[in-house]
């Protein structure tokens, strides 16, 4: 168990529609990664915070956005849905600040299916 | 941008052999770690590893940054090794994942 919990498992919903993924990151990370693993794409970095502020972004699309609270739990907000969206989305958790500095820690990841 | 090339692609291996997995770069990292994907989907850190080398059990890393590669070594495979495993670079705050290889280790 990597202590870090990602909900919901499964998601399954229509093209246009709007998602939220949630992540908790492990006990005393402050630092929370999203990623996106589909067929086409394979893995995909997408967005890092620490500590409520955002540190890089990767291949993030713009119908996509993400936060993390003062609890230091993340989500990510996907809108506007298309097929192509369809993927395993994964958050990890690290201690530092520096994005990709430390060893990340993965949650088991939200699979998103667009019909 | 950078560019990063895993090899082989896929490896099938009889449980109890010894495989070398190979990531290749083509510009100089801030870092450099290990994964394994599960085939049940679990990402698993293996090692973060930006020079140098390190083990942990029956599994080893070398990073040797200045010829730009770096190694994983897996001992007397077993099934439960069996997976995808990527290298994944770090470099001016972006991310970058090879390709994997696929390890199948048959019984």
């Amino acid at each position: 168990d990597s202590g870090v919990t990602q909900t919901p498992k499964h998601l399954i919903t229509a093209t246009g529609q709007r998602v939220t993924l949630r992540c908790s990151p492990r006990s005393g990370d402050l630092s929370v990664y999203w990623y996106q693993q589909s067929l086409d794409q394979g893995l995909q970095f997408l967005i890092h915070y620490y500590n409520g502020e955002e540190r890089a972004k990767g291949n993030i699309l713009e119908r996509f956005s993400a936060q993390q609270f003062p609890d230091l739990h993340s989500e990510l907000n996907l809108s506007s849905l298309e097929l192509g969206d369809s993927a395993l989305y994964f958050c990890a958790s690290s201690v530092g600040r520096e994005t990709g500095n430390q060893p990340q820690h993965f949650g088991d990841g939200t699979r998103l299916s667009i019909l | 941008g950078i560019q990063v090339e895993q090899s082989p692609p896929d490896l099938i291996l009889q449980e109890g052999a010894n495989s070398t997995l190979r990531c290749n770069f083509s510009d100089s990292v801030n870092n450099l770690q290990w994964f394994h994907q599960n085939p049940w989907g679990q990402l698993i850190n293996l090692f973060y590893i930006p020079s140098g080398t390190k083990q942990n059990g029956r599994l080893s890393a070398t990073t040797v940054a200045t010829e730009r590669y770096s190694l994983l070594y897996i001992s007397s495979s077993q099934t439960t090794d069996s997976g995808v495993y990527f290298c994944v670079l770090n470099r001016d705050d972006k991310i970058i994942f090879g390709k994997g290889t696929r390890l199948h280790i048959l019984p």
